[in-house]
């Protein structure tokens, strides 16, 4: 069935270092991905997404690629800071279902001052 | 502050028990959807209305029903309450209603059945 896995599940990295989060989805007919920050006690905010025209898509700090071919697609977080520590979410979209969105099971990242 | 409200933000109840969770999208957007965040099942779709009627729908229960109002407002009532359906129910709301909009989501409810 329609399926979106996450990885890893909890990422740990020093302030200034880069941070790299990996989907794969099942469904061929996916084609838009975003992500989402969640913090703690808070509704997840979208902080990027990408549409399957496009290979990869930057914005400042924080990156998406996406390569259809191997149904992959990953975050890519630079110069990490405190502030980006939360539980990071990817998400694709289901063919023909509406606005209907399959999360991972999302990833902890912790960045260390 | 994403533009999208819910009430209450907790809420206690018992088992058997039937309660009515609120939604207001953001301003200009027609479509409201309503997902489900527990431990162990993560974050899972539950349905999608776009404007005033069902759109998409995932593994929603039989005991739980949505609805969405000509001002949009959206409720999901969950009923027949069991211990499992403890969990974070939150609502997003989005412009249109394909799956390349944006889907903004609001703080969400907490919901504790004892």
């Amino acid at each position: 069935g329609e399926n979106v896995e996450q990885h890893p599940s909890t990422l740990s990295v020093q302030e200034g270092d880069s941070a790299v989060i990996k989907c794969t989805y099942s469904d061929s007919a996916s084609n838009y991905f975003p992500w989402y920050k969640q913090e703690l006690g808070k509704g997840p905010q979208l902080i990027i997404d990408i549409r399957s025209n496009v290979g990869e898509k930057k914005d400042q700090r924080i990156a998406v690629t996406l390569n259809k071919t191997a149904k992959h697609f990953s975050l890519h977080i630079t110069e990490t800071q405190p502030e980006d520590s939360a539980v990071y979410f990817c998400a694709a979209s289901i063919g023909n279902q509406g606005g209907k969105l399959i999360f991972g099971q999302g990833t902890e990242l912790s960045v260390k001052p | 502050d994403s533009g999208v409200t819910q009430t209450p933000k907790h809420l206690i109840t018992a088992t058997g028990q039937r309660v009515t969770l609120r939604c207001s999208p953001r301003s200009g957007d027609l479509s409201v959807y309503w997902y489900q965040q527990s431990l162990d099942q993560g974050l899972q779709f539950l349905i999608q209305y776009y404007n005033g009627e069902e759109r998409a729908k995932g593994n929603i229960l039989e005991r739980f029903s949505a609805q969405q109002f000509p001002d949009l407002h959206s409720e999901l009532n969950l009923s027949s309450l069991e211990l499992g359906d403890s969990a974070l129910y939150f609502c997003a709301s989005s412009v249109g209603s394909g799956h390349t909009y944006e889907q903004y989501f609001g703080p969400g409810t907490r919901l504790t059945v004892t």
